[in-house]
């Protein structure tokens, strides 16, 4: 069972549309972030939310946190190519001693921005 | 900052074979996680370090793996005998402090086993 749902899982657009991505639980997260993987490299981090309700922009990418800090979406406006790769979420538990945190991602969203 | 880096970037093996992924951390990060992806699972947490002590080892998916860090700035990642569900791209990690920090990923090894 995938703690974090992510979708849809694949999404082809053409330039200059909007999207926007999901990123579910039914677990409370401490904070959320995203990442974005292009081929052949590692995830990079995007942004963190922290508090229930919180958005955050970065350029064209708008973040939001959910009230009850279980989901997240992200809103891409006029996608260009450069935007095209994988986007992951991954939420941040708290063990059960308190003290370190575990990170689980979500699948992913392959995004396609074509030109 | 070199960020961090990991080596082999490409492995190919035969089943039974035993494989070792090396990775070293970003300068002055504490935390360490090894991790694998792949299109069905997507990327699953094998183990992190914390201060070069395994905090939790759960991601493990059995005796053939094993991890170590005999530094600050290394660590190893080793399958014997692998097996060719084993084949999948692995990546380390490395943070300030634990999963609260911002994670620096290296960019993988891709081990194939046939």
């Amino acid at each position: 069972t995938q703690l974090l749902e992510q979708s849809p899982q694949f999404l082809s657009i053409q330039e200059g549309e909007n999207l926007t991505v999901y990123c579910n639980s039914s677990s409370v997260f401490s904070s959320l972030q995203w990442y974005r993987q292009e081929p052949g490299e590692g995830p990079v981090l995007l942004v963190t939310v922290v508090t229930g309700g919180e958005v955050k922009k970065l350029k064209r990418l708008t973040f939001q946190f959910g009230d009850a800090r279980k989901d997240s979406s992200l809103h891409i406006t006029a996608a260009q190519p450069g935007d095209t790769g994988l986007y992951l979420c991954a939420g941040l538990l708290p063990n059960s001693g308190g003290s370190n945190y575990k990170l689980t991602f979500g699948k992913g969203t392959l995004l396609t921005v074509n030109p | 900052d070199a960020g961090v880096i990991q080596s082999p970037r490409h492995e190919v093996t035969e089943m039974g074979q035993e494989v070792t992924l090396r990775c070293k951390l970003i300068s002055g990060h504490n935390s360490l996680f090894w991790y694998r992806q792949t299109m069905m699972r997507g990327l699953e947490l094998l183990i992190y370090f914390n201060n070069n002590v395994p905090i939790d080892d759960s991601g493990m998916p059995e005796d053939r793996f094993s991890a170590k860090m005999p530094n600050a700035s290394f660590s190893t990642l080793k399958i014997q005998p692998s097996e060719p569900r084993d084949s999948a791209v692995y990546f380390c990690a490395s943070s300030l402090r634990g999963g609260r920090s911002p994670l620096h990923f290296g960019n993988g090894t891709r081990l194939t086993v046939t």
